[in-house]
């Protein structure tokens, strides 16, 4: 069985930094590419990355451009996010996602990232 | 990378159908037909529900279906259950190696 578990969220100022994790299990993690897609509270989600098999092919939502890092290590079977210059406007939970046929298949249950002085 | 656009939303009675639209541009939806659907009850992960437009994966029920014509995809629920009360989002590749998801739809079931 697929398996997702995030960790790393919490309370954090605007202009710092938090890193997620995100821990695979119940398949072979090097195999499949993955993403970070967020909600906002009572809002839709948004696609915020997504990282292929061995690390090198990354993408990111324009808003998180230059802020965000995708990164992750196949020998711990853990996605990352690193996030730095938070804005309240990134308050959200955080999924992290395995990718299947081109598309977000399987998804964790979610860390909360808030933003607030 | 704008949010596709579905109606906020939509509702039906027991027995009933609801269909959903999602609509993009030639460079997402048109474009490719890397089209999900996901369910979202409230506090929980979303679920697959639909991909690649019309494909439903193990476990979901055939009331559930999906179509695509041109720039805008739809997910009709069929024979509408308490438990399809839910919020419903798709999706589409959107080229480039990014992705694209819609603004949501919340069915209400009456």
């Amino acid at each position: 069985e697929v398996q997702l578990v995030e960790s790393g969220g919490g309370l954090v100022q605007p202009g710092g930094s938090l890193r997620l994790s995100c821990a695979a299990s119940g398949f072979t993690f090097s195999s499949y590419w993955m993403h970070w897609v967020r909600q906002a509270p009572g809002k839709g989600l948004v696609w915020v990355s997504r990282i292929n098999r061995d690390g090198i092919t990354t993408t990111y939502t324009d808003s998180v451009k230059g802020r965000f890092t995708i990164s992750r290590d196949n020998a711990k079977n853990t996605l990352y996010l690193q996030m730095n210059s938070l804005r309240v406007e990134d308050t959200a939970v955080y999924y992290c996602a395995r990718e299947y046929n081109n598309l977000v298949h399987s998804w964790g249950q979610g860390s909360l990232v808030t933003v607030s002085s | 990378q704008s949010a596709l656009t579905q109606p906020p939303s939509a509702s039906g009675s027991p027995g009933q159908s609801v269909t959903i639209s999602c609509t993009g541009t030639s460079s997402d939806v048109g474009g490719y037909d890397y089209v999900s659907w996901y369910q979202q009850h409230p506090g929980k992960a979303p679920k697959l529900m639909i991909y690649e437009v019309s494909k439903r994966p193990s476990g979901v029920p055939d009331r559930f279906s999906g179509s695509k014509s041109g720039n805008t995809a739809s997910l009709t629920v069929s024979g509408l259950q308490a438990e399809d009360e839910a919020d419903y989002y798709c999706s589409s590749y959107a080229g480039s190696n990014n992705y694209v998801f819609g603004t949501g739809t919340k069915v209400t079931v009456l």
